[in-house]
Parts: C-alpha cells; sequence; structure tokens
C-alpha cells in the first residue's frame, strides 16, 4: 500500500528479539492489523488494534499510536519458524459504511541461529 | 467451520485464455477481498465485494479482469485473455463486516497460483 511503510527485510537471532515497525497515513482509520505469512501460503492473523497501547499475546504484542500513525510488532524468544513476511493492514471507514483493508509490502524476516 | 476456500490452488493458462478462480468465504461471512500478491512483494488490494454488490473495485484493471459475488455460490474473479504479467498468486479474504463488530478479522484462503505461458 502506497500509503503504509515498514521495512523490507530484518534479520535477527534466534533467542532474541525483534520490533519491526509501521507507519501509516490515511483518513477514516478504524484499526491496524498485523499478519504473518510464510513464503507460498496465505497470511495469518497475529493481532489487531483499535485503541493506543500494547496488546500482548503471547511471544507476539502489538503496539498503537494513533495520533503519530505508528504501530510496532514486538516478537520475543523468536524461533526459527518465526521466519516469514509481516504484513501491517489498516482498516478504514468509507464513505458508504463499509470497511476497506489495506496493506503494506511487508517486512521480510530471517531468523538465523 | 471450513476456512475460506479458493480452487483452483494452482492455474496455468496460455495467453489469450480465461483464468477462472473462485472463493467460497467462511460460513456466516458475506464480505469478500480480492488481492493479488507478486513475487516477493506485498498484497494488492483488487476488489471488495458483499453479496450480489461490488463495493469497490478500484484496484481492478479495468479492461479484462471482472468479479462478482452472487447470491447463491461462490465469488468468483474472472481474467479474460491473460497475459504473462497477470501471473501472480491470487488470495481472497471473507469477514464478518458488521457495525457491531467492529473486531472482525479477514480470513485469508490459500490462494490461487495463476501462471500464465
Amino acid at each position: 500500500g502506497q500509503n503504509i511503510d515498514q521495512p523490507t527485510e530484518m534479520t535477527a537471532t534466534e533467542g532474541a528479539i525483534v520490533q519491526i515497525n509501521c507507519t501509516y497515513q490515511t483518513s477514516g482509520f478504524n484499526g491496524l492489523f498485523w499478519y504473518q505469512q510464510h513464503a507460498g501460503e496465505a497470511p495469518t492473523f497475529l493481532s489487531y488494534n483499535v485503541l493506543d497501547g500494547l496488546e500482548e499475546k503471547g511471544r507476539f504484542s502489538s503496539f498503537l499510536s494513533r495520533s503519530k500513525g505508528y504501530s510496532y510488532l514486538l516478537l520475543k524468544e523468536l524461533q526459527m519458524k518465526d521466519s516469514a513476511s509481516y504484513l501491517c493492514a489498516h482498516k478504514t471507514l468509507k464513505s458508504g459504511g463499509y470497511q476497506k483493508v489495506t496493506f503494506g509490502t511487508g517486512t521480510k524476516l530471517q531468523v538465523i541461529p | 467451520n471450513a476456512g475460506v476456500m479458493q480452487n483452483p490452488r494452482h492455474l496455468v493458462r496460455r495467453r489469450g485464455q480465461e483464468a477462472r478462480l473462485r472463493c467460497s468465504p467462511m460460513k456466516g461471512h458475506s464480505h469478500v477481498y480480492w488481492y493479488r500478491q507478486l513475487p516477493e512483494e506485498g498484497l494488492k488490494f483488487m476488489v471488495y465485494l458483499q453479496k450480489e454488490n461490488i463495493i469497490d473495485e478500484s484496484g481492478m484493471p479495468k479492461e479484462r479482469f471482472s468479479a462478482e459475488f452472487p447470491k447463491e455460490g461462490p465469488s468468483i474473479l474472472r481474467i479474460q485473455q491473460v497475459v504473462r504479467g497477470d501471473s501472480a498468486a491470487y488470495f481472497c479474504a471473507s469477514s464478518r463486516n458488521s457495525n457491531r463488530f467492529p473486531r472482525t478479522e479477514a480470513f485469508f484462503g490459500q490462494g490461487t497460483r495463476l501462471t500464465v505461458v
């Protein structure tokens, strides 16, 4: 998506912590998603934030600042299987009342031993 | 409760042929999104449909591409006279989208990988 920015690639070490940032610009903002996508597979839902703050779910946490148009995904205790692309997406409320989900181009994370 | 079902998983077409991609949403979901993903790239929005209605087709090329979501049956993405540049993975996502349920995730199908030769 042209109005969603995230790094193209990141590398981190097994057992470490990594933070993947996402900035966005949009009107009618109504929530931010993070999805995980392994090569050749469908994206799978990780998290959803609509209010400011941190949402923790096991090894993964997601943070949102609506005023700054900023989110990050935090992955702790990295495992080799976490090597995947991580997609940031926002949901916006359009005229007519429908909600559109727009994705960023994704951050390809490589976990190394 | 079966997930989002897409078929076929892989489709090979010669240049100039037609490609039909099918998507059956999850039970209870009446909203369908189609996305295209080129190798090593992110998901590009194509079209958003509700039953019998196209809500937003701003991401779909004006020519050769069409989409429908009939009252009965799956959503269909149709590409006429395919060209090599149409080769990509096409993902469908469905959601239950109601004002009473703002926390709605879109669930993705496994995708159809179209190869034009």
